[in-house]
């Protein structure tokens, strides 16, 4: 079945790096945008950066922007997200998410999420 | 940045109310709305996309409608396991950005 796992959460001080890994499988994972979405603990969600298919385009949020990577091996399926220079308000349950093929926008399947936390 | 403001941000109904949920834009975003529900602990999944077209397998006491800045999400008649958050998101241009939500509760 369509599934993506994420990995690579824990608890790092402020100003430390982390990388997040998303595994794709069930699908053709080169043909599909990828994205990733955070949520804080009991807030709401919040739309981080987005990758294109062949890895040609990248949008991030303001609020990472400098700051975070967005990338994917298609050989190995996999999205990443590198953080840097991390701060307390990064802290935050990472999904990553696929955007449903097709010329309509939505983000039709989820992962579990890896949590981040960022404190001293 | 879109952004998109919910309203309300918290609901409380009853099993076999109509509820109805908003989404206002802070600039007209054509029909390039979706509609998720998020329940604890779990990831969100996606309901309704291009504001009005609904996902297959979603059933069909959901409904959205609108386009430019104005968007609703209908819950016909609310089963117990409507009872979650719910939230927009606009693609229609980068930054992406999601509403607030809209806690739904039961009275």
């Amino acid at each position: 079945q369509v599934q993506l796992v994420e990995s690579g959460g824990g608890v790092v001080q402020p100003g430390t790096s982390l990388r997040l890994s998303c595994a794709a499988s069930g699908y053709t994972f080169s043909s599909y945008n990828m994205h990733w979405v955070r949520q804080a603990p009991g807030k709401g969600l919040e739309w981080v950066a987005v990758i294109w298919y062949d890895g040609s385009n990248k949008y991030y949020a303001d609020s990472v922007k400098g700051r975070f990577t967005i990338s994917r091996d298609n050989s190995k399926n996999t999205l990443y997200l590198q953080m840097n220079s991390l701060r307390a308000e990064d802290t935050a349950v990472y999904y990553c998410a696929r955007r449903r093929s097709g010329s309509s926008n939505a983000l039709d399947i989820w992962g579990q999420g890896t949590m981040v936390t960022v404190s001293s | 940045a879109i952004q998109l403001t919910q309203s309300p941000s918290s609901l409380s109904a009853s099993v076999g109310d109509r509820v109805t949920i908003t989404c206002r834009a802070s600039q007209g975003i054509s029909s390039s709305l979706v509609w998720y529900q998020q329940k604890p602990g779990k990831a969100p999944k996606f309901l309704i996309y291009d504001a009005s077209s609904l996902e297959s397998g979603v059933p069909s006491r959901f409904s959205g409608s609108g386009s430019g800045t104005d968007f609703t999400l209908t819950i016909s008649s609310l089963q117990p396991e409507d009872f979650a958050t719910y939230y927009c998101q606009q693609f229609n241009s980068y930054p992406i950005t999601f509403g607030q939500g809209t806690r739904l509760e039961i009275k």
